[in-house]
């Protein structure tokens, strides 16, 4: 069965500090996507990466960066946590001929 | 621009009843559409998608859609909803590339006995 993880569920952080999002698939897919997702805004892509070490911005990179250093895992960093950044935040990754996006369960963060 | 348009922010409907859920959107190529469902707490699940080929798609859960060229739209539908259908869904449409994906607002549905 086919499966993207994301480290936390839930992660609660204190305004300031710097917060890592793991998020790591097992199907081989080279494409993988940070998205957070906030009450009606929809989903909204953070950053993207179509390779180890190759990454693009999407529509709201401000705030956050990103590192793939293996093909599995794609981490989402926000250097210094604040409280606008509190939201759920969404992986997932996909074949590069497009093609359906396999999510994981998500990480709601909190920003105090 | 690309963007993906669902025009029903919430929408309640009784168990056994049909359903309806819209989405427009606005790309310059060929698209390949997705809907997804989101329970609470979870992640997205796909139910269905159109890449080409006949324009109405099954999906998982008894749901289905129609992609309209002329209209530019991809409604979902099911034609008797189940109470454990309440969640939220999303369309979403995406590149050949695969690098480029956009996602509606989401139509979050209640289904009442």
């Amino acid at each position: 069965d086919v499966k993207v993880t994301q480290s936390s569920r839930y992660l609660v952080k204190r305004t300031g500090e710097k917060v890592f999002l793991e998020c790591v698939q097992d199907m081989d897919h080279e494409n993988m996507f940070w998205y957070r997702q906030d009450p009606g805004l929809g989903l909204r892509l953070i950053y993207f990466s179509y390779d180890v070490k190759m990454k693009e911005k999407g529509d709201i990179p401000e705030g956050y960066s990103v590192s793939r250093e293996k093909k599995e895992r794609f981490s989402l960093i926000l250097e210094s946590a604040s409280t606008n950044q509190t939201s759920m935040y969404l992986c997932a990754s996909s074949l590069p001929t497009g093609g359906k996006q396999f999510f994981g369960p998500g990480t709601r963060l909190t920003v105090l | 621009a690309q963007s993906v348009t669902q025009p029903d922010i919430h929408i309640t409907v009784s168990e056994g009843a049909s359903l309806e859920l819209r989405c427009n959107y606005s790309y310059g190529a060929t698209p390949y559409l997705f809907w997804y469902v989101q329970s609470p707490g979870q992640g997205l699940q796909l139910l269905l998608k159109y890449f080409s080929g006949d324009t109405l798609v099954q999906g998982i859960k008894g749901f289905e859609a129609e992609f309209k060229r002329s209209q530019s739209s991809f409604n979902l539908r099911k034609p008797s909803v189940h109470w454990s259908d309440a969640a939220e869904y999303f369309c979403a449409v995406g590149a050949h590339t695969g690098n480029q994906f956009y996602f509606g607002t989401g139509t979050s549905l209640t289904v009442i006995p």
